[in-house]
Parts: structure tokens; C-alpha cells; sequence
């Protein structure tokens, strides 16, 4: 399995830009890269997936540089409620999911 | 649509007891993961039911197991619990529809507390 790292932490202020880079060197061709939110004591939240190239939706974007060796979230304006565990996933195959400790971005006003 | 549901939401239990909890999919999901999360460990996988087989397993003692029911709803059982078991344990569903890339949708879990 593809072995991710990301910052342990991060902080941040209200209307800013977060960007999260998470390291992925293993990944394999078949791998994608998908995002979860996790607050505490709940289940992680999808938040955006993606294969190379730039992804975007309502929520964040993806930039996965070509060789795909790792991945930045970016998170346009983040407020208070996006305070929250980050994690980077490598998806090997389409079932087991391999959350590492992920990056815990505190939001200020 | 409804999003995964798990019940019950938080369970008390004592050491040798067992445990049995449950995990309704996303309507028309086929695949349910079963992860225990804690903070020392951190989300690990447990296992995966898809049409009723276990298809995949992670590395837990053959006390954790499961199964899938025909309507997609999954299960997990618990035996002789040990004090290290207490955490939160989440159900995760996907749509199976073959995508390399398909994403597993969490439900809010099942908070067990062992003494």
C-alpha cells in the first residue's frame, strides 16, 4: 500500500487560502488520491477525489502534479467550521481505506 | 437519499461481553466497510462485505466479525470484549459500480465503551 505523509498540523485564519500537501511517493497506476474531512467522533467526510491534474468542486480543489508523487488540497476562504482533521488517502483498490493521522488545521477569527 | 445509518450510537459494555452493531448502506450500495477507529491507532479497516461475502479482511483477531444481509445491511459482533476495544467503530458504504476510484461514504458510527 502506498504510504502518505502530510503536515501534522496547520494553522490558519478566516477568508484565508489553505493549502495542504500530502506526499504519496509509492503510488501506484491505478491509485487515486481522495480527501476526507473528520471531526471529532465522527465519521470522515468525502471531500474531493482525483486521478492527476487539477480537480475542483463546490468544496475544494486537487493539484496533483504529473509524476503524482504527492498532492495539494486547497481550500479557497476557510472559516471557523472548517477546523478539522484532513486526511490524504491513496486508494488501493476500491475497498480498504489507509487513513494515516492526517493534518489537523486549526481555523482563527 | 438517506446517508449511511448506524446503530446504536453509543454502547456501554463490560469486559467478556459481546456486542453486535448495525450498519444501513446508502439505498442501492452493495459494498459495507467496517473500520475501528482510535487515537491511538487511527481508522483501521476491519472488513468488507459485498452480496453477502466477506471479500476482504483486515488484520483484527477472529473475535471481530461480520456479515452482510441480502437488503445490503451489514453487521459486526464483538466477543469477548477486552478493555482495548472500546472506540468508534464506522460503517462505510459504496455504490459498487466498478469505478478503480470509488468513494466510500461514512455513517456517523458507533461509540462502544468497554469497562
Amino acid at each position: 500500500l502506498a504510504k502518505t505523509t502530510q503536515p501534522i498540523s496547520m494553522d490558519s485564519y478566516e477568508g484565508q487560502e489553505v493549502n495542504i500537501t500530502c506526499s504519496h511517493n509509492n503510488i501506484a497506476t491505478n491509485d487515486y488520491i481522495t480527501w476526507y474531512q473528520q471531526f471529532p467522533s465522527q465519521g470522515p467526510r468525502f471531500i474531493i477525489q482525483g486521478y492527476k491534474t487539477k480537480v475542483t468542486n463546490e468544496v475544494a480543489s486537487l493539484f496533483i502534479p504529473a509524476d503524482r508523487k504527492s498532492s495539494t488540497l486547497s481550500l479557497p476562504r476557510v472559516s471557523l467550521s472548517d477546523t478539522a482533521v484532513y486526511d490524504c488517502l491513496v486508494q488501493a483498490g476500491r475497498r480498504a481505506l489507509t487513513f494515516g493521522s492526517g493534518t489537523r488545521l486549526q481555523v482563527q477569527p | 437519499k438517506a446517508g449511511v445509518t448506524q446503530t446504536p450510537r453509543y454502547l456501554i459494555k463490560t469486559r467478556g461481553q459481546q456486542v453486535t452493531l448495525s450498519c444501513s448502506p446508502i439505498s442501492g450500495h452493495r459494498s459495507v466497510s467496517w473500520y475501528q477507529q482510535t487515537p491511538g491507532q487511527g481508522l483501521q479497516f476491519l472488513f468488507e462485505y459485498f452480496s453477502e461475502t466477506q471479500r476482504n479482511k483486515g488484520n483484527f483477531p477472529g473475535r471481530f466479525s461480520g456479515r452482510q444481509f441480502s437488503n445490503s445491511r451489514s453487521e459486526m459482533n464483538v466477543s469477548t470484549l477486552e478493555l482495548g476495544d472500546s472506540a468508534l467503530y464506522l460503517c462505510a458504504s459504496s455504490p459498487e459500480t466498478g469505478s478503480v476510484g470509488e468513494t466510500q461514504y461514512f455513517g456517523p458510527g458507533t461509540r462502544l465503551l468497554v469497562l
